[in-house]
């Protein structure tokens, strides 16, 4: 379904520690991204990726930070330094340098502050 | 960067008539845009898209059009059913400093609810 798989689905942390949130795609695309979900917010860009071993800040980086090691993988990492991560994070694709192309989501990752 | 404007942010029709939401953007480089339709819980999906190089695009009972000279495009749905009811998101491409696409920058989202 979709061809870009985000783990886990729900996801708890404890104050204090990291936690890294997964996102893997078979479409083969180039360009992925990482947004946060807030009620009433919509959707928040915190990183992307046009190419393997790059990436670029979004709109909202401070205390999070990603790796792009394989064109199939741009997991999340959720530092303590950010101080409201809970929030719903979705992953997306983008084939080419996705200017005006379709993004493709991931199911979505509902991480909780405990 | 770029800036999205949508609204309303609540839209509530009565079923089999039509709903019109509408977006603006800050950023006359944005060449592309979409609609998407997120249910509860689950992923964005894309409904419709536009380029900006087209004023109108048509899919059965979803339409959209665009005012590059204002800088605005709107969706609009015929015939709404109850299975329309969800939440509406559109969204602008912007370009990268370094070239490409750096991300789609999204309105805040509209809420249509269909009354039987």
């Amino acid at each position: 379904d979709g061809g870009i798989t985000q783990s886990p689905k729900y996801l708890f942390r404890k104050e204090g520690q990291n936690v890294t949130l997964s996102c893997e795609q078979n479409l083969n695309h180039d360009a992925m991204y990482w947004y946060r979900q807030d009620p009433g917010q919509g959707l928040r860009l915190i990183y992307y990726s046009q190419i393997v071993n790059d990436f670029q800040k979004g709109d909202i980086a401070e205390g999070y930070s990603v790796s792009r090691e394989k064109k199939e993988s741009f997991p999340l990492t959720v530092t303590s330094a950010q101080k409201n991560p809970t929030a719903f994070y979705l992953c997306a694709s983008r084939d080419g340098q996705g200017l005006d192309t379709e993004a493709f989501f991931g199911q979505g990752t509902r991480l909780t502050v405990v | 960067g770029e800036n999205v404007e949508q609204h309303p942010s609540t839209l509530s029709v009565q079923e089999g008539d039509s709903a019109v939401i509408k977006c603006t953007y800050s950023d006359s480089a944005s060449n592309y845009f979409p609609w998407y339709k997120q249910e509860l819980g689950k992923r964005p999906q894309l409904i419709i898209d536009i380029r900006s190089n087209v004023g109108e695009k048509k899919d059965q009972r979803i339409a959209v059009t665009l005012n590059k000279t204002a800088k605005h495009f709107s969706l609009h749905i015929t015939e709404t059913q109850p299975e329309d009811s969800a939440v509406y998101f559109c969204a602008a491409s912007r370009k990268a400093p370094r070239g490409g696409a750096d991300g789609l920058t999204f309105g805040k989202g509209t809420h249509l609810i269909i009354q039987p």
